[in-house]
């Protein structure tokens, strides 16, 4: 079976400290890989998604950053912190192809104070 | 600019049937999703279309019109346990979801 792996599963942050969010995924190989945050009461927003090893397309500018340095391994991180960046963090995964179906890990709820 | 409507939230009693609404309007169409997403969980996927028409699933059904931009998901036998938020989205022309803020559902004795 194909699983998602995401920790921490919650994290408390300073303002300013950095950070580093894993996602690994097993059963599948090459996936597409996805960074979505999701703020209470909004829509999933993507940030980074992945086609392969070190092929990383950014769709929102921030201070948030990704890298994809395995196939089945998918990082989020940040030199700085700012308070915007609480949320709930998503990684999914999806197999490609016209008919995509996304699935998602368990998720890291970041705080930052 | 892409926009995806659902209503904030909706109750309804157990056993009964409920239908969550989603409109559209997006940059191209390339099919349309649901997910059910329990409070403090990840989403998970429900069903998904491409083309007009309804599909079923069990308890669940969804249907699409492309036309109108409108799709809806059925709940049918409505349980407890189907309380929840309820995400549509739809993957645009570039192939990237657009996501609504979901539905909460909230069923009642």
């Amino acid at each position: 079976s194909q699983t998602i792996h995401q920790w921490p599963a919650t994290l408390v942050q300073p303002v300013g400290s950095p950070l580093s969010l894993e996602c690994t995924v097993e059963g599948t190989s090459n996936p597409n890989l996805y960074w979505y945050r999701q703020a209470a009461g909004r829509g999933l927003q993507l940030l980074f998604y992945s086609v392969g090893i070190g092929q990383i397309s950014s769709e929102v500018p921030q201070n948030l950053s990704a890298s994809r340095p395995q196939d089945r391994q998918f990082i989020l991180s940040s030199k700085k912190l700012l308070l915007s960046d609480s949320g709930f963090y998503l990684c999914a995964r999806g197999a490609g192809g016209d008919q995509e179906t996304q699935y998602f890990g368990p998720g890291t709820r970041l705080l930052v104070l | 600019g892409q926009n995806i409507d659902q209503p904030t939230e909706m109750t309804a009693t157990e056993g009964a049937i409920v239908q969550i609404n989603c409109t559209y309007q997006t940059s191209g169409f390339n099919g349309l999703f649901w997910y059910q997403q329990h409070a403090g969980e990840a989403p998970t996927f429900l069903s998904y279309n491409v083309l007009d028409g309804l599909e079923e699933k069990g308890r669940f059904s969804s249907f699409l019109s492309r036309s109108k931009g409108y799709s809806y998901l059925l709940l049918k036998e409505l349980q407890m346990k189907d309380s929840a938020s309820y995400l549509c989205a739809v993957r645009d022309s570039n192939y990237q979801l657009i996501w609504g803020a979901g539905t909460k559902l909230i069923i009642k004795p």
